[in-house]
């Protein structure tokens, strides 16, 4: 069966880098998501990518490798406003996506 | 912000009620998606519209039943639902399904509660 693991729940201090993982089991790999959801609120996309990179986008970077089948979420400076689930997502061989169930991120003073 | 809204943003109705829930995108999209996220549990895909076709229906019970006028709205129609059927449901849209980066935009979601 198809599947993607990241951790239920994480905690992290003000100011401090976190990171968030994600493997994958799927049919195939047309590029993996990554989306944050505050509560309540709507899916929001964070980042696409489909080739191993390292990618920033300000205080917000994902890694991926394609051989490891393994990603990752890099926050910096957290920010209170940074509590939130953050959710893989990796597009399969047939363009489906496959959702991991996401990590909620949990940012203390 | 989002191009995607919902509505309504809470329901809660009886197992007997008849109630619909409404999606509208103004990105100019193609293709709508009705999502079910429960706690704790990866998003699960219900359906799929492209240019106002159905394309996806991921053995979703027929007591939900979806209907999409055109490329801009989307609607689920629910009777009969049961307690388990609690939860947020999300609609997107995207350019069209598939291929290269097609990124889905989400709406904020209908919290059903089904009593």
């Amino acid at each position: 069966g198809q599947n993607i693991d990241q951790p239920t729940e994480m905690t992290a201090t003000e100011g401090a880098i976190v990171q968030i993982n994600c493997t994958y089991q799927t049919s195939g790999f047309n590029g993996l998501f990554w989306y944050q959801q505050h509560a309540g609120e709507a899916p929001t996309f964070l980042s696409y990518n489909v080739l191993d990179c390292f990618e920033e986008k300000g205080r917000f970077s994902s890694f991926l490798s394609l051989s490891k089948v393994y990603s990752y979420l890099l926050l910096k400076e957290l920010q209170m406003k940074d509590s939130a689930s953050y959710l893989c997502a990796v597009r399969d061989s047939n363009y489906q996506l496959i959702w991991g169930a996401g990590t909620k991120l949990i940012i203390k003073p | 912000e989002t191009g995607v809204t919902q509505t309504p943003r809470h329901l809660v109705m009886g197992m007997t009620n008849k109630k619909s829930l409404k999606c509208e995108q103004h990105l100019g999209h193609n293709a709508m998606y009705w999502y079910k996220q429960s706690a704790k549990k990866p998003l699960e895909l219900m359906f799929v519209y492209n240019f106002k076709e159905q394309t996806e229906n991921n053995s979703v019970p027929s007591r939900f039943s979806p209907e999409c006028p055109n490329s801009s709205h989307l609607f689920l129609h629910l009777h009969t639902l049961q307690p388990e059927d609690s939860a947020l449901y999300l609609c997107a849209s995207s350019q069209v399904p598939g291929g290269g980066a097609d990124t889905q935009y989400f709406g904020p979601g209908t919290r059903l509660t089904v009593l």
